[in-house]
């Protein structure tokens, strides 16, 4: 059964970066995609960006373009995100989750990590 | 465009039923999506993957309460029984030229 973790939580100063990691255990890493979400408090789910470890090309959200760099590691099964320029509303909890079907860079989202608290704070 | 319509809240009985609704923007009405749960302070969970026929497959565990249906460009969760651990955000989800949409989420209020 795959299984997504997530490094731990964050906290960042305004204009800074941050760097969020997905290891992947249980099922097959390099096929599937894993996307990239983030949820602010009381609001719902914003997809940032993903990618297809095995092809290793990322597709990224047009409002995060120049911002936003995911990459993956397939030797650790890891996949990666960097977000840069930090405003105070960046601050949320990010999510990575895979993607159902194998070569496809979005999809239904069938297993998600257990998300990121990252806080932008002076 | 592609977009995710779902109404903000909805409320049930506990042991009753209830439908939540998703709507697919114009031109997209043969999409499937997927259905996630997501309870108070907790990540989001799977529930099932819905095609525009209406054949769906649930995630692992998932209770056969919850059930999916499709008419036209209206994706339905249809959760039987309900039970106080239900209450939770439901939101669906699709996705096009390589990108995830979401719905707003619908907040369910089990009474």
């Amino acid at each position: 059964q795959v299984q997504l973790v997530q490094s731990g939580a964050e906290v960042k100063k305004p204009g800074s970066s941050v760097k969020v990691s997905c290891k992947s255990s249980g099922g097959t890493f390099n096929s599937h995609g894993i996307n990239w979400m983030r949820q602010a408090r009381g609001q719902g789910f914003e997809w940032l960006g993903g990618i297809i470890p095995l092809f290793g090309r990322p597709n990224y959200a047009q409002k995060f373009q120049g911002r936003v760099t995911i990459i993956a590691d397939k030797s650790t099964s890891t996949v990666y995100l960097e977000l840069s320029s930090l405003t105070f509303e960046d601050t949320a909890v990010y999510y990575c989750a895979r993607g159902a079907e194998a070569g496809a860079m979005a999809a239904a989202l069938d297993c998600w990590g257990q998300g990121t608290l990252v806080t932008v704070s002076s | 465009q592609l977009v995710l319509t779902q109404s903000p809240s909805a409320s049930a009985s506990l042991g009753a039923s209830v439908n939540l609704t998703c709507t697919l923007s114009s031109g997209h009405n043969n999409y499937a999506i997927a259905w996630h749960q997501q309870q108070p302070e907790k990540g989001p969970r799977f529930l099932m993957k819905l095609n525009g026929d209406g054949r769906h497959s649930k995630g692992d565990g998932i209770p056969d309460r919850f059930s999916g249906s499709s008419s036209g460009a209206e994706r339905y969760l249809t959760i039987s029984s309900l039970q106080s651990e239900d209450e939770a955000d439901y939101y669906c989800q699709t996705w096009g030229t390589g990108a995830a949409v979401f719905g707003g989420g619908t907040q369910l209020t089990v009474l």
